[in-house]
Formats: structure tokens, C-alpha cells, sequence
């Protein structure tokens, strides 16, 4: 089955503990992106990548690291976890060129205290 | 990337059409209209796409004007099921950035 799979779904941590959230793609796409999601803020993208060793900032990349080191995987790190990033965070992959859209992950709800 | 101008949110009955539109004034050559749906603690999920004219598939209709300036996202007699926020992205889509703009709340009422 083509998907995008998040770990963990669900993460309590505090504060400065440095965490990652695992996304994997299984349909051999060149893109992948991580997103954000807040209560009245929407979907905000955080870092995209177009293929593998290459990576760029969305709109909030602020406190956060990706690596695309192989082309099924894009990790999300929090290198210094803090309260005001506690949001739902979205994965999702996408083929490249024109009219390709996105499939999203299920989601990781983080916690930071 | 195309600025994207949505309702905020719509109510409807089951079984009426419902239509959401999405004005886009600075949309580009090589952009898609592409739409999307979801659900609370979801994933967004594809609904349908186009780049001018009329797009229908079997769940929606996209219809898009000559200018392409807009777009209008058509669902056929909604049920509750069909009670999410809708969002409207523009751009190459995979390209790099990609921003989907505040959507719009569709609540089906009974």
C-alpha cells in the first residue's frame, strides 16, 4: 500500500531534550515536506526537500533540522525542544513535476512541557 | 506562489451542492489549482485537481474560469461525512515552497 508513515504519533517531552520524528515514504518520490499545524494558524511548512542531499526552508524552519539522506526517509529534528513548538506535525511526499500533489502522513502530535 | 483568498468557513444541509471558491489574482503560467480536504487530527487529502476549464472526478468538480484568477470547488449533494476544512493550494505543487492558505470550514448540518 502506498503511504507515508510517521513515528512516533504521539510524543511528551520537556523542554531542550533534543527528539526526532521519523517520516518514510514508500512511493519513490523526489519531494518530501514537513508541515505544522496550530489551532487558527493552518498548515505552515517548515523544510522541504526536492531529492535526496537536498533540502530548503519553508516559512518556519526556526528550531528545527531535516536530512534527506536516502530518498524514502526525511527526518524532522528538534535539536532544543521548546513549549511554543508543540503543534500536530505533518509529513508528506509528492512526485515531481507539473499537476503532482502531495500525500500526507497521519500525523505526530508533540508535547513539549 | 499564488496568494490563495478562501471563506472561512460555509454551513450546508445534506444533500445540497455546495460550491468554494478561491480567488488566486497572481496565479502563474506553469501553476495547478489543486484542492484538498481535511479532516480533524487528519492528514490533508487530495480531492481534485486541474489547470483550466472543468475538472470532474467522482467525488467533486473543479471549474476554473478563462482567467484562471479563481477557481470554484463543487461537491455534489453533501452529507455529513463531507463536514471538514477544505483547502485551495496554487503553484508547480512539489516545487519547493508550498503554502495552503487558512481554508475554509464546511459544516453539513442535518
Amino acid at each position: 500500500e502506498a503511504q507515508v508513515t510517521q513515528n512516533p504519533r504521539y510524543l511528551i517531552t520537556v523542554t531542550g531534550k533534543k527528539l526526532t520524528v521519523t517520516c518514510s515514504q514508500n512511493m519513490n518520490h523526489e519531494y518530501m515536506s514537513w508541515y505544522r499545524q496550530d489551532p487558527g494558524l493552518g498548515l505552515r511548512q517548515i523544510y522541504y526537500s526536492m531529492n535526496v542531499e537536498v533540502t530548503d526552508k519553508g516559512d518556519v524552519p526556526e528550531g528545527y533540522k531535516v536530512s534527506r539522506k536516502e530518498k524514502r526517509n526525511f527526518p524532522l529534528i528538534l535539536e532544543s525542544p521548546s513549549p511554543n513548538q508543540t503543534s500536530l506535525y505533518f509529513c508528506a511526499s509528492g512526485g515531481q513535476g507539473l499537476g503532482e500533489t502531495q500525500y500526507f502522513g497521519p500525523g505526530t502530535r508533540l508535547l513539549v512541557l | 506562489l499564488a496568494k490563495t483568498t478562501q471563506p472561512i468557513s460555509m454551513d450546508s444541509y445534506e444533500g445540497q451542492e455546495v460550491n468554494i471558491t478561491c480567488s488566486h489574482n497572481n496565479i502563474a503560467t506553469n501553476d495547478y489549482i489543486t484542492w484538498y480536504q481535511q479532516f480533524p487530527s487528519q492528514g490533508p487529502r487530495f480531492i481534485i485537481q486541474g489547470y483550466k476549464t472543468k475538472v470532474t472526478n467522482e467525488v467533486a468538480s473543479l471549474f476554473i474560469p478563462a482567467d484562471r484568477k479563481s477557481s470554484t470547488l463543487s461537491l455534489p449533494r453533501v452529507s455529513l461525512s463531507d463536514t471538514a476544512v477544505y483547502y485551495c493550494l496554487v503553484g508547480e505543487h512539489n516545487a519547493g515552497k508550498s503554502t495552503f492558505g487558512d481554508g475554509t470550514t464546511l459544516t453539513v448540518k442535518p
